[in-house]
């Protein structure tokens, strides 16, 4: 039962361009919500986070955006840069202990 | 150097045969946890912490042990390994909660049961 939905195992921009990630969840008790970054051989690392009390929170090139009525968030990165190229993984927790995952999307921006 | 040590990295056994990955932090924070990647299901949790003597269930115990006996660190344990525990391992600490804290990774364990 994945509660966490990324439905683009991979995407591919324009450097300069913008990035947007997708991700669908389906339990409404989940209470904040998460984007990690992983490059290969190594762990993943965080990015950006949002509570559920908010709908947009902002961290230089990366935005991200909560749509509570539609169970739906988002990860914009402007501009891209090479250095972005990476798998995404959205997770939301509920209660600060469980911590689902969705199955990552690939970006791959292009020079 | 603040960092989550996972040993070993890389490990080929046989079913049945018991194994135990180390997880060590040394940033002295509360919250550890354990999670399994597998392709195109992405990181599942198997096991947390939230402090000394403290387990919790994940989405996917099955088949895994875990203790807390020490802050610093959160060994997972197969007690009898099966192929479909192949997979890449990762520990993962943080300050305060899964949530609204940030969870700090390791580099990954690839376990391989055949």
């Amino acid at each position: 039962d994945q509660q966490v939905k990324q439905n683009s195992p991979s995407l591919s921009v324009q450097e300069g361009r913008i990035s947007i990630l997708n991700c669908d969840y389906t339990n409404s008790m989940f209470d904040y919500f998460l984007w990690y970054k992983k490059y290969p051989a190594e762990g993943p690392t965080f990015l950006i986070s949002i509570s559920s009390i908010k709908d947009k929170n902002e961290d230089g090139r990366f935005t991200v955006f909560l749509n509570k009525s539609a169970k739906h968030l988002s990860l914009h990165i402007v501009p891209s840069q090479p250095g972005d190229s990476a798998v995404y993984f959205c997770a939301a927790s509920y209660n600060n202990n469980d911590m689902r995952f969705g199955a990552g999307t690939r970006l791959t921006v292009k020079p | 150097e603040a960092q989550v040590t996972q040993n070993p990295r890389y490990l080929i056994t046989v079913t049945g045969k018991k194994l135990t990955v180390t997880c060590s932090q040394n940033m002295n924070h509360e919250y550890m946890s354990w999670y399994r990647q597998d392709p195109g299901l992405g990181l599942r949790q198997i096991y947390y912490s939230m402090n000394v003597e403290v387990t919790d269930k994940g989405d996917v115990p099955e088949g895994y042990k875990v203790s807390r006996k020490e802050k610093r660190n959160f060994p997972l344990i197969l007690e009898s390994p099966s192929p479909n525990q192949t997979s890449l391992y990762f520990c993962a600490s943080s300050l305060s909660g899964a949530g609204t804290g940030e969870l700090f990774f390791g580099e990954g364990s690839r376990l391989t049961v055949l």
